[in-house]
């Protein structure tokens, strides 16, 4: 099964509105990256938090990571219809070279 | 700048046919280069990834191989293409080490249907 998972799977909102994405995943982390997705396009990647860290900010986003409870969220604030996309959570795990991606939230930003 | 070049973008190709993705990387050397596989809104399953010229790790036993002829050079290659294969395949670039903290930086993807 996947390292990360992602919840919910889709997600629709008002522009204005907050989104929020969960990620859970399973072994330890060296980090988690969260990366955004247009439809039929490549990855690109929003931001990055360590696994000794509790919260990082960047501009409308805001990144949590738990590590006791192995969780992650993504809140996007004030959301805009651009911001329509899939959202993805990847983990850097101990000893591997290769990021481990979760399934995606599928988020929806109605004008 | 480093950027990421991959192709072709879109192919339709037969069951039973050969297959060539190719990607380069440019602005950087020795990178560490990945190929992903991302069937229809799912998330990406990594298929091979490569350190170094020669240098290849092989994620999922299948019949897709991949090469790296020269250090910003990585191609993902099948004999025999099943309908299985059909999906969107990226290519991607790290610096170094994951663990010291990089990023991947993703191709624009190559969309295969196999028919």
């Amino acid at each position: 099964s996947q390292q990360g998972e992602e919840d919910p799977q889709a997600l629709s909102i008002q522009e204005g509105e907050n989104a929020t994405m969960n990620c859970s995943y399973k072994t330890s982390i060296n980090n988690l990256q969260w990366y955004r997705q247009n439809s039929g396009r490549g990855l690109v990647h929003l931001i990055l938090i360590r696994s000794n860290e509790r919260e990082k900010h960047s501009g409308r986003l805001r990144v949590t990571l738990d590590t006791s409870k192995k969780s992650s969220s993504l809140l996007i604030t004030a959301s805009r219809a651009a911001d329509t996309a899939s959202y993805f959570c990847a983990t850097d795990l101990e000893g591997r070279r290769a990021l481990t991606f979760g399934s995606g939230t599928r988020l929806q930003v109605q004008p | 700048s480093q950027t990421i070049h991959q192709w072709p973008a879109t192919l339709v190709q037969p069951v039973g046919s050969p297959l060539s993705l190719e990607c380069t990387v440019e602005g950087t050397s020795n990178p560490n280069l990945y190929w992903y596989r991302q069937a229809a809104g799912r998330g990406l399953q990594l298929l091979f990834y490569s350190i170094g010229i020669d240098q290849i790790s092989s994620e999922v036993p299948q019949n897709l191989s991949a090469s790296r002829p020269q250090d910003r050079q990585f191609i993902l290659s099948s004999k025999k293409l099943l309908l299985s294969d059909s999906g969107f395949y990226l290519c991607a670039w790290s610096r170094d080490r994951l663990g010291s903290g990089n990023t991947i930086y993703f191709g624009e993807g190559s969309w295969l249907t196999v028919v």
